[in-house]
C-alpha cells in the first residue's frame, strides 16, 4: 500500500526565515511526486510534479527536491503569504496519487 | 478560462438522506476524479472517471457512487448519509489522467447531523 508521510505537522517561522518540509514516501514503483499548496476552505492548487531522484524545481521562493525515498520543499526568506497548508502526493503504478496530511505554514510579520 | 468548478459549495444533510455533488473540469480536460478530505487530513481518493467509465476506485463503500457525462462533467452521489460522512468533498480534474497533474475545485463542504 502506498504510504505518504509528512513532516513536521505545523511549522510557524518568522519572515525571511528560510526552512524545508518533509515528505517521505513508500510507493511500488514511483510515477510522480507532486506538490499542492492549500488555502484554508480552498482546493488544492498544484506547484510541482517530479519524476526522478535528482530532479528540481523552482518557482519564486519555492524550490522543490527528490531522492528515493523523500521530497523536500525549500521555503527560501517566506513571505506572509506563503502561509497555508503544503500538500505531498506520490503516485505508483495505479498512478493514483496517495496525499500525505500536510504541513501547515504559518509566517510571521 | 475557467478552472474546476464544483456545486454546491455547502450542503447540510441529515443521517440516512441521500446527496448528489455536481463537477465541472477544466477545459481541455477529459478526466475527473474525486476525493474526501477531513478536517486537518489529506485528500482521500474515492474514484476515477474517464470516457464515462470509472476506471479506479478507492477504499470507499457502494454507498458512494458516480457518474460522468459527455461533456466530462461529472456527479458524486452518496446514499444512507453517515455522520462521518461529514468532510469537503474535492473534485479534479486532469488530462488523459495517467500522471497529469490534478486541478482542483475549490470542493463543497457537506455536513451530515
Amino acid at each position: 500500500e502506498d504510504q505518504v508521510t509528512q513532516s513536521p505537522e505545523a511549522l510557524r517561522l518568522q519572515e525571511g526565515e528560510s526552512s524545508s518540509l518533509n515528505c517521505s514516501y513508500t510507493v511500488s514503483g514511483l510515477r510522480g511526486l507532486f506538490w499542492y499548496r492549500q488555502d484554508p476552505g480552498k482546493g488544492p492548487e498544484f506547484l510541482f510534479t517530479l519524476y526522478s531522484a535528482g530532479e528540481e524545481k523552482e518557482k519564486e521562493r519555492l524550490k522543490a527536491t527528490l531522492t528515493k525515498k523523500e521530497s523536500f520543499l525549500h521555503i527560501t526568506a517566506p513571505k506572509p503569504e506563503d502561509s497555508a497548508t503544503y500538500l505531498c502526493a506520490a503516485s505508483g503504478g495505479s498512478y493514483i496519487p496517495t496525499f500525505g496530511r500536510g504541513t501547515s505554514l504559518i509566517v510571521h510579520p | 478560462d475557467a478552472g474546476v468548478t464544483q456545486s454546491p459549495t455547502h450542503l447540510i444533510k441529515t443521517r440516512g438522506q441521500q446527496v448528489t455533488l455536481r463537477c465541472s473540469p477544466k477545459s481541455g480536460h477529459d478526466t475527473v476524479s474525486w476525493y474526501q478530505q477531513a478536517l486537518g487530513q489529506g485528500p482521500q481518493f474515492i474514484f476515477q472517471y474517464y470516457e464515462e467509465e470509472e476506471r479506479q476506485r478507492g477504499n470507499f463503500p457502494d454507498r458512494f457512487s458516480g457518474h460522468q457525462f459527455p461533456n466530462y462533467s461529472s456527479e458524486l452521489n452518496v446514499n444512507a448519509l453517515l455522520l462521518g460522512d461529514s468532510a469537503l468533498y474535492l473534485c479534479a480534474s486532469s488530462h488523459r489522467g495517467y500522471n497529469s497533474p490534478l486541478h482542483f475545485g475549490n470542493g463543497t463542504r457537506l455536513t451530515v447531523t
